[in-house]
């Protein structure tokens, strides 16, 4: 079945340091793709999507592109803030999966001043 | 616009006893999710309604857990009886139909002691 895979944490960077979190997903066809954060105390946030090969997705200086080659999603921020402390999601949503949300475990990513 | 209305925010439970959690989804939305979120893991899907009818249970555990989403809207999730590995964030989300973003509630925080 579908499945999503995102790198393990925790991620302690400095503030101001480039952020990569790494996504790899498995499925059949052409899943639309998203990264959710979820703040200490708050629920899931969608935080950007692509629904197809190549797009780019941004929002609050974070990107990821949709590489149907790779199978990747991976999530980047060219300087990290520490209100960029969260835990961040990456998931998929497919026509083969029901169009249920599939959610990876979770990165969570700390910033230090 | 309103989100994703859950209560309780927080219970706290004995084994073996009973509970409710309710969720009142975006006005107009047809599609509803309930996830289950344990500690350190990604949330996964418990139960997915179309209206007010089943679209996935596949992961709910029916021998003790329930759910309803009468008249299409609300929603109630319960577990009769609770068990210590229940304790996780139960979330609710709902999207405009099959196959679009899902908006998530905050969650109810649930202890099972």
């Amino acid at each position: 079945g579908d499945s999503v895979t995102q790198m393990e944490g925790p991620v302690t960077l400095s503030e101001e340091a480039f952020l990569t979190i790494n996504c790899t997903y498995t499925a059949t066809g052409y899943p639309s793709l998203f990264w959710y954060v979820q703040y200490p105390g708050e629920g899931l946030q969608l935080l950007l999507k692509a629904t197809k090969a190549d797009d780019k997705g941004s929002n609050k200086g974070f990107e990821a592109t949709y590489r149907k080659e790779t199978t990747s999603f991976h999530l980047e921020k060219g300087s990290v803030q520490v209100s960029d402390s969260a835990v961040y999601f990456c998931a998929l949503k497919g026509r083969t999966g029901g169009f249920k949300t599939i959610f990876g475990a979770g990165t969570r990513l700390f910033v230090k001043a | 616009e309103a989100g994703v209305a859950q209560s309780p925010r927080y219970k706290i439970i004995e084994k073996r006893q009973s509970v409710a959690f309710w969720c009142n989804p975006i006005s107009g939305h047809a599609t509803l999710y309930w996830y289950q979120q344990i500690l350190g893991q990604g949330p996964k899907l418990l139960i997915q309604f179309q209206n007010n009818g089943v679209v996935d249970d596949s992961q709910l555990p029916k021998d003790r857990f329930s759910a309803e989403r009468l008249k299409g809207v609300d929603s109630t999730l319960k577990i009769q009886p609770a068990k210590l590995e229940d304790s996780a964030v139960y979330l609710c989300a709902s999207s405009l139909e099959w196959g679009a973003e899902a908006f998530f509630g905050q969650g109810t925080r649930l202890t099972v002691v």
